[in-house]
């Protein structure tokens, strides 16, 4: 069955300091791969998505994610966090219909 | 601002009772999917509609049913309320140009209602 692990439940990095949020997927096909973003009480923001082609994919909000199919990885990046960014990110693998989402991972912005 | 929108924004019910929340498609999207969020988790795939059809369904028992209009507006049902159903609810809606190839069209969410069953 398809699934998504993102290891990290809760991260804190401090305001201009880089980050990386982890995803892993088990889908037995060609995957698609996305991220969004979750502000308390809001719905979900797309922030980048991976179909095909280049592994490297840029998203909004200077976000970045890179799909590595060797180790089932799609791992999320941004090289300075702003406070803004304290969010819920999610990880999502798409197939067919349906969308399977991780847990999330909290993101806290020290200042 | 994705263009999808849901109402109400919250809602309380008690337990056994009844509750239909709306979503209304982004411009030009065919397909629309509905979510269940508990608190802390990740959303849980309930169920799609594609071109007024029924799409596919997660893993929740009949007493969660849906409607798509030929608007592509959509309805979600919840019938005899339990305390576990008390969540955010999710709709989000896509172009489906053929779900049956497999291909994962990027979904756009609306900001959800909160159920809240006492």
């Amino acid at each position: 069955a398809q699934s998504v692990t993102q290891p990290d439940i809760h991260i804190t990095v401090s305001e201009g300091a880089s980050l990386e949020l982890r995803c892993n997927y088990s889908y037995g096909a060609t995957p698609y791969l996305f991220w969004y973003v979750q502000s308390p009480g809001q719905g979900l923001q797309l922030l980048l998505k991976y179909f095909s082609g280049d592994t490297l994919v840029q998203g909004i909000k200077g976000f970045e994610a890179e799909f590595k199919r060797s180790q089932s990885s799609f791992n999320l990046r941004k090289p300075s966090v702003h406070w803004s960014d304290a969010a819920e990110y999610f990880c999502a693998v798409g197939y067919g219909q349906n969308f399977v989402f991780g847990p999330g991972t909290r993101l806290s912005v020290l200042p | 601002e994705t263009g999808v929108t849901q109402s109400p924004t919250h809602l309380i019910k008690t337990r056994g009772q009844q509750v239909t929340l709306r979503c209304s498609s982004q411009s030009g999207h065919n397909t629309v999917s509905w979510y269940q969020q508990a608190l802390g988790q990740g959303p849980q795939f309930i169920f799609q509609y594609y071109r007024e059809e029924e799409n596919g369904r997660g893993n929740f028992p009949p007493r969660f049913s849906g409607l798509q209009f030929p608007n592509y507006s959509s309805e979600l049902n919840v019938n005899a309320l339990e305390l576990d159903d008390s969540a955010l609810y999710l709709c989000a809606s896509s172009f489906g140009l053929n779900p049956s190839l497999g291909v994962a069209d990027t979904q756009y969410f609306g900001p959800g209602t909160r159920l809240t069953v006492l």
